[in-house]
C-alpha cells in the first residue's frame, strides 16, 4: 500500500485566497483526520471522519476552514479566506476501526503571505 | 478535562546516553497509548503501543515504554541512543467512551555525535 497520501505538499498563497488540500487514505481504513502543526500550538486535531460521516469537528477553528469526505477514498481541507495565521503544515492520518493506530501522510506545507 | 503532558520539551544527550521521556494523562479510565516520532522534516510514525497485556511494550528501533497504571504514566525509554534518534517524540493517548487522539506537545530530542 502507498499509505496515505497528500496533495499538494507545499502550498504558496496569498491572503485571502482559497486553499484546497487533499487527502486519500490508506484502502479500508474506516476514519480519517486532518491535523495542524505549527511550532507555537503543536500537534492540533482538526476533525475526524468515520465511515465518511464527519464525527468531531470541535478542533476546526473558525468558519473559514471546513472538511468533507464524499467517498472513502478522498477528503478535502478547505480555508476560505486564508489568512498568514493558517500558516502551518497540515497532516492527515487514517487507522482501521478498533486497532487505533493512525497512519499519517506526508503532511501539506501552507504558507500564507 | 483529558489531557496529556510531556514535561520534556527539550532533551540533549550525547551518544550512547540512556533516554527517559515522560508521559502522564489525566483520565483513570481504559486507555490506549502511543508513541510516535516525527524525524526532521518528515511526518509522524508509530514507535510502539499499548492496549493491555504487558506494560511493558517493545517497539522499533531499540525502544520500549512501560505502562504504570497507579501513576497514570507512560514513559518512553532507550537505553543507548544515536545521533540518528535526533526528533520530537510524541506521546498520545485514547480514551475509553471515546475515539479521540489527544497528543502530548512533544518532546525535542537531540543527540550529539
Amino acid at each position: 500500500d502507498a499509505g496515505v497520501i497528500q496533495s499538494p505538499r507545499h502550498e504558496v498563497t496569498e491572503m485571502g485566497q482559497e486553499v484546497t488540500l487533499r487527502c486519500k487514505p490508506i484502502s479500508g481504513h474506516d476514519y480519517l483526520f486532518w491535523y495542524r502543526q505549527t511550532m507555537m500550538r503543536g500537534l492540533e486535531l482538526l476533525i475526524y471522519f468515520n465511515n465518511n460521516v464527519p464525527i468531531d469537528d470541535s478542533g476546526m477553528p473558525e468558519d473559514r476552514f471546513s472538511a468533507k469526505m464524499p467517498n472513502a477514498s478522498f477528503s478535502t481541507l478547505k480555508i476560505q479566506p486564508s489568512e498568514p495565521r493558517d500558516s502551518a503544515v497540515y497532516f492527515c492520518a487514517s487507522s482501521f476501526g478498533r486497532d487505533y493506530e493512525q497512519y499519517f501522510g506526508p503532511g501539506t506545507r501552507l504558507t500564507v503571505t | 478535562a483529558q489531557s496529556v503532558s510531556q514535561h520534556n520539551h527539550h532533551v540533549i544527550l550525547s551518544e550512547a546516553a540512556s533516554l527517559e521521556l515522560g508521559c502522564n494523562y489525566s483520565y483513570g479510565g481504559t486507555v490506549n497509548l502511543f508513541w510516535y516520532v516525527q524525524y526532521p522534516g518528515q511526518h509522524l510514525q508509530l514507535l510502539l503501543k499499548y492496549f493491555s497485556g504487558d506494560p511493558l511494550v517493545k517497539g522499533i528501533k531499540g525502544f520500549e515504554a512501560e505502562f504504570i497504571k497507579s501513576k497514570f504514566s507512560f514513559n518512553l525509554r532507550k537505553p543507548s541512543v544515536q545521533w540518528s534518534d535526533t526528533a520530537e517524540y510524541f506521546c498520545a493517548v485514547t480514551f475509553s467512551g471515546t475515539y479521540k487522539y489527544i497528543f502530548g506537545t512533544g518532546t525535542r530530542l537531540k543527540v550529539l555525535a
